[in-house]
C-alpha cells in the first residue's frame, strides 16, 4: 500500500488565488512527522513546512499552512495568495518513528500558476 | 552557510558501464541520505548514513549499487554495472542527524541527472 498518496498529478491556478494540495498518508505509528517540499525545475528540494503527529495546532510558515486532519490521515498544504514563483513540483513526505528516519515521499503534484 | 554539494550535475553512460556520484553535506550534519528520483515520481531512499555507519540500506540494490561515507563527511554512490532503469536523478541530502527529533528537516543538493543509454 502507498504510504503517501497525492491524488493531483497537476494543477493550474490563477495568480493570487489560494491553492490546496492534497496529501493522505498511511501509518500504524502513533508518532510521525509530515513534511512538504517544493522542487522547482532546478531540481533542488526545498523544505516548506512540518507537522508533527502530536501537534495540536496546524503548522503555518508564511504563506504556507498545513491542514492536518489526523483522524482522516490527511495533511493538505495550503498556499495563500499564490505567486508565479510558486510554480513547481510539490511533494508530501512522512517520517515514521518506527522506522529509520529517512523520508517516504509521495509522487508529487505539479503546480502551475497562471498570470 | 553552504548547502549540500553534488557532482557531477549530469552524466550520460552506456548500459553496463560504471558511474560514481559525489556528495559533500552541510558542515556538521551527521546524517547523509542518497535518494533516487525516477522521472514522474517522488524520491526513494536508497541509503542513510549516520556519521560513517549505515543506518538503512534496505532499498539499495546491492548487487549493483554501493555507497560509502569515509570519515563521516563526503560520500560517494557507485553503480556498476548500470542498467537502463537506473536513469534517474540521484539526490543527496543531509541533516543534523538527530533521529530522535521527528522535525529534523533534510537539506537536499541539486542532484545528479543520470541517463543510461
Amino acid at each position: 500500500a502507498q504510504k503517501i498518496t497525492q491524488t493531483q498529478p497537476g494543477m493550474f491556478v490563477q495568480e493570487k488565488e489560494a491553492v490546496t494540495l492534497d496529501c493522505t498518508y498511511d501509518t500504524s505509528d502513533q508518532s510521525y512527522g509530515l513534511f512538504w517540499y517544493k522542487q522547482p525545475s532546478s531540481g533542488e528540494m526545498i523544505f516548506l513546512i512540518y507537522q508533527g503527529s502530536y501537534d495540536e495546532q496546524n503548522a503555518t510558515e508564511g504563506r504556507y499552512s498545513l491542514n492536518f486532519q489526523k483522524a482522516r490521515k490527511s495533511a493538505n498544504l495550503v498556499i495563500s495568495a499564490s505567486q508565479l514563483g510558486d510554480s513547481a513540483m510539490y511533494f508530501c513526505a512522512m517520517r515514521e518513528r518506527g522506522g529509520a528516519d529517512g523520508l517516504t515521499f509521495g509522487k508529487g503534484t505539479h503546480l502551475i500558476i497562471q498570470p | 552557510e553552504a548547502g549540500v554539494a553534488q557532482s557531477p550535475r549530469y552524466k550520460i553512460i552506456e548500459k553496463r558501464q560504471s558511474v560514481a556520484f559525489w556528495c559533500n553535506p552541510i558542515s556538521g550534519h551527521a546524517t547523509l541520505y542518497w535518494y533516487q528520483q525516477i522521472l514522474g515520481q517522488g524520491p526513494k531512499l536508497l541509503i542513510q548514513f549516520q556519521n560513517n555507519g549505515v543506518v538503512d540500506d534496505s532499498q539499495l540494490p546491492k548487487d549493483r549499487f554501493s555507497a560509502e561515507r569515509l570519515k563521516g563527511v563526503d560520500s560517494t554512490l557507485k553503480i556498476q554495472p548500470a542498467k537502463l532503469e537506473d536513469s534517474a536523478v540521484y539526490l543527496c541530502a543531509s541533516s543534523l542527524g538527530a533521529s530522535s527529533y521527528m522535525n529534523t528537516e533534510a537539506f537536499f543538493g541539486q542532484g545528479t541527472r543520470l541517463t543510461v543509454v
